[in-house]
């Protein structure tokens, strides 16, 4: 298994807190990926960064915030967790040699009360 | 909005029968790759197969593409009860961002 771990693995908090995520690679991947999973979307993507300091916005970016201050690490941030938030969120990395093959995380469970 | 969509979105099968599902894109691309997720757990990849390439197998699986009709299927040989997972197409959009797009899935059962 690649050497990618997110914590925390479950989390409960209210409307309205911050919340951070954080995915550890141990591969040195260049590329990094925040999804959420929802029923009925399939997997969509948030944020995902190609270098330290390197990022960039994906399919549904809005109320969420990133940031790779070093390779090995990747955070998602919920400046103001809303109910609508409620969901799966899953880490990736990729080499980036050309073909981007991705390589997931276990997954964190958010609920959003 | 998804690249890739698949069907069918569910599909029950025997143990031993073949498994057949399709991906459909919208957009060029220079690749496609399959996954798999089990219940519960993270995507897992199975096979990439460039758009310059018509077949590609590994073990029991064999993907297809079709540049012109923009498609693509995995057929799974012999399935087995530990096959039973959800299956995901994903494409590049001919993109060199790294980014993929994923379909929907399909949700397979191989019953015992």
């Amino acid at each position: 298994d690649a050497g990618i771990t997110q914590s925390p693995r479950h989390k409960v908090t209210e409307t309205g807190t911050p919340v951070t995520l954080r995915c550890h690679q141990t591969e040195n991947h260049r590329y990094m990926y925040w999804y959420r999973q929802d029923p009925g979307h399939g997997l969509r993507l948030i944020h995902y960064s190609y270098g330290v300091k390197d990022t960039d916005k994906g399919e549904v970016s809005d109320g969420y915030s990133v940031s790779r201050s070093k390779t090995e690490d990747f955070l998602l941030t919920l400046e103001s967790a809303t109910s609508s938030q409620t969901s799966v969120y899953f880490c990736a990395i990729s080499a980036g040699t050309g073909s981007y093959e991705q390589y997931f995380g276990p997954g964190t469970r958010l609920t959003v009360t | 909005s998804q690249q890739g969509e698949e069907d069918p979105q569910a599909l029950s099968i025997q143990e031993g029968e073949n498994a057949t599902m399709n991906c459909s894109y919208k957009t060029s691309i220079n690749n496609l790759q399959w996954y798999r997720q089990n219940s519960g757990r993270g995507l897992v990849h199975l096979i990439l197969i460039r758009s310059n390439e018509r077949e590609k197998h590994s073990g029991r699986l064999r993907v297809t593409l079709d540049t012109s009709k923009k498609s693509s299927s995995l057929l799974i040989t012999a399935s087995r009860a530990a096959d039973t997972a959800s299956y995901f197409c994903a494409t590049d959009g001919s993109s060199n961002t790294g980014k993929l797009i994923f379909g929907q899935g399909t949700t397979l059962q191989v019953k015992p």
